[in-house]
């Protein structure tokens, strides 16, 4: 498996402001995944983060509200713009090693509360 | 109609007690198939890989139906550390994680 920190670990933010989520692994990994947990709810995927260009999004979530960054292979951001109480929840990175299983492993989380 | 399904629970069972979830999913060209466990407040953490064959470890043992599109999780002699939400997971042809709602078990002394 890998070592997956996230920073921060929880945050209380004001309406409309924006947070950066950073993600860190110990080692080079092919694939980066950024995912949300609302309350009660399993996850589900915002998007993929592709080392040197652009994020690829899943339906619902776009690039103005969630950008992305990943400028190499250890480290991705998630921005959450112009926070709604419609945001809190808790977002997940996790990574696919490219070992050759397709399986992912998570970061601890960062919990969110929007006022 | 949901990618993934399973029953919420929760599960309330006596610690010992054999206890099975199932999942059901919709798509029929997935490719791989998974069981997390999330405890409260925690990340999802991978349990087993789910294989075509069936797999077993340890108290745990893990099956797929490909032709009825289920898979299942037993756990033999739940001990009190089992209490956790485990999640059934699954990747379809693009690659995607799909993950289910999650089944809550509760083991009781």
């Amino acid at each position: 498996s890998a070592v997956i920190s996230q920073k921060p670990s929880r945050d209380i933010c004001q309406r409309g402001t924006s947070l950066t989520i950073q993600c860190q692994v110990d080692s080079q990994v092919t694939m980066m995944f950024w995912y949300r947990q609302q309350p009660g709810q399993s996850l589900t995927l915002i998007a993929t983060a592709n080392q040197g260009s652009e994020a690829t999004y899943e339906s619902g979530f776009v690039i103005d509200k969630f950008p992305i960054s990943r400028p190499n292979l250890t480290f991705s951001t998630l921005t959450v713009s112009n926070m709604s109480p419609e945001d809190s929840s808790i977002y997940l990175c996790s990574v696919e090693l490219g070992t050759g299983e397709d399986t992912q492993y998570f970061g601890p989380g960062t919990r969110l509360t929007v006022l | 109609r949901k990618e993934v399904e399973q029953d919420p629970g929760p599960f309330n069972v006596p610690e010992g007690a054999t206890v099975a979830f199932n999942c059901t999913y919709s798509n029929s060209a997935s490719q791989s198939f998974f069981w997390y466990r999330q405890d409260c407040r925690k990340e999802p953490k991978l349990l087993m890989s789910v294989y075509s064959s069936g797999n077993e470890d340890g108290r745990f043992t893990a099956q797929l139906n490909r032709a009825s599109q289920y898979i299942s999780l037993l756990i033999r002699d739940s001990k009190l550390s089992d209490s956790a939400t485990y999640l059934c997971v699954v990747n379809t042809d693009f690659n995607k994680f799909y993950f289910g709602s999650g089944t809550k078990l509760n083991v009781k002394p």
